[in-house]
This record gives C-alpha cells, sequence and structure tokens, in this order.
C-alpha cells in the first residue's frame, strides 16, 4: 500500500493562477480532508470529504474548490491564487477508528 | 466552531524528565482527542487518541487524560529521550475524528 499521495511535492505560482492539488489514497477510506499548516497556526480543516459525492466546508474554505469523484481521489482546486494561500497543504484519509492518515504534504508558494 | 488551546507553545526539557502538554476546548460535543507528532519537514502522525468515555489512556511512556467537565485534556511523556523532540499538536472532534480542529503546537526539545 502506498498509503496517501500527494503530488506535486513543491509548487510555485503567479497571483491569479490557478492549479489542482492531488490527493490519492488506496486503503479504500470513505473519509477524506484536506488541511493547510501556516507557521505558528497550527493545522486548518480546508474542506472534507464522507464518501464520493460527497464534500463539505472546514474552517478556511474561501478560494478552495473540491470534488470527490471517486473514494481514492480528493484533489483541491486553487481558483485564482493569492499570496495569503502560501502554505504547506496535507491531505489526510480517515480509517474506520477514525486516524487521520496524512500524506506527504505540498510546499505551495505564491507570488 | 470549535476553538482549541495549546500551551506552553514551547518546551525545554533535560533528558528523562517528563513533559506535559495541555489543551482546552470549547465545544462540549467534541468527543474525539487526538495528539500528533510533527517531526522537522514531515507530516504530522498520530501518537495516542483518546474519545470522551475514557479518562485516560496509555501506550508506554505516553499518556492522554481527559476531564470532559473542564473540557481540558492533556499529554504526558514520561523518561523524555531526544528523538522526542517534535512539535505536537493537540486536536479536537465532534463527529469522531474526520474534521479534526487543531490547537497551534507545542515545540518540545529534550536536551542531552
Amino acid at each position: 500500500n502506498a498509503g496517501v499521495t500527494q503530488t506535486p511535492k513543491f509548487q510555485v505560482l503567479k497571483t491569479g493562477q490557478s492549479m489542482t492539488l492531488q490527493c490519492a489514497q488506496d486503503m479504500n477510506h470513505e473519509y477524506m480532508s484536506w488541511y493547510r499548516q501556516d507557521p505558528g497556526m497550527g493545522l486548518r480543516l480546508i474542506h472534507y470529504s464522507v464518501g464520493a459525492g460527497i464534500t463539505d466546508q472546514g474552517e478556511v474554505p474561501n478560494g478552495y474548490n473540491v470534488s470527490r469523484s471517486t473514494t481514492e481521489d480528493f484533489p483541491l482546486r486553487l481558483l485564482s491564487a493569492a499570496p495569503s494561500q502560501t502554505s504547506v497543504y496535507f491531505c489526510a484519509s480517515i480509517s474506520g477508528p477514525n486516524e487521520q492518515f496524512f500524506g506527504p504534504g505540498t510546499r505551495l508558494t505564491v507570488l | 466552531g470549535e476553538n482549541v488551546e495549546q500551551h506552553p507553545s514551547t518546551l525545554s526539557v533535560q533528558e528523562g524528565d517528563s513533559a506535559v502538554i495541555k489543551c482546552t476546548y470549547s465545544d462540549s460535543a467534541s468527543n474525539y482527542f487526538p495528539w500528533y507528532k510533527q517531526e522537522l519537514g514531515k507530516r504530522p502522525q498520530l501518537i495516542i487518541d483518546i474519545r470522551s468515555n475514557v479518562g485516560e489512556k496509555k501506550d508506554q511512556r505516553i499518556a492522554v487524560t481527559l476531564n470532559k467537565t473542564a473540557k481540558h485534556f492533556s499529554l504526558h511523556i514520561t523518561e523524555t529521550q531526544p528523538e522526542d523532540s517534535a512539535v505536537y499538536f493537540c486536536a479536537a472532534s465532534r463527529n469522531s475524528g474526520y474534521a479534526l480542529n487543531f490547537g497551534k503546537g507545542t515545540s518540545l526539545l529534550v536536551t542531552p
């Protein structure tokens, strides 16, 4: 099992550009989530999904879109990147007993 | 929404001493409280968790206590070792874990 994978590892964008952060898991978990981590702020929930076709907003959803067409994939889309979205993004999938398995992260810089 | 406060933000102990990190939460409906360890440049990893129907849980040198009445929970690490140095995050969830609210983290340094 690869667990939770994220691509790309690093990305630099210009303000106004759009992009998709990819997340995939091979553990057949129903629940998946996206967090961003900023220095001194801990991790903050962006969006989460309780199954294919079902998503909901977390604490900081503005500027991000998600969809969940399959159990395995949960991409995060930045519609029009802003410098405030510079962060490390972690995707997680959640096992039955509720342990969150985090992916390795994507470090995003918006200039 | 849920607000999780974590203290202290930094903690330095000598090898072999104990370390205690404390968190408070605001949502009385929260029912799941995990603790994560994050080493520099790595992903957070679960080290221990506790549910609202339990007051204490231990796993070797690590223990977590929960006081539902006071809405606070604590992480205790005994016989600390240099490899325990990392950032530790507490979290709380009202839906049993699929949407976590994190504290801001505690940077623990264990000096030999």
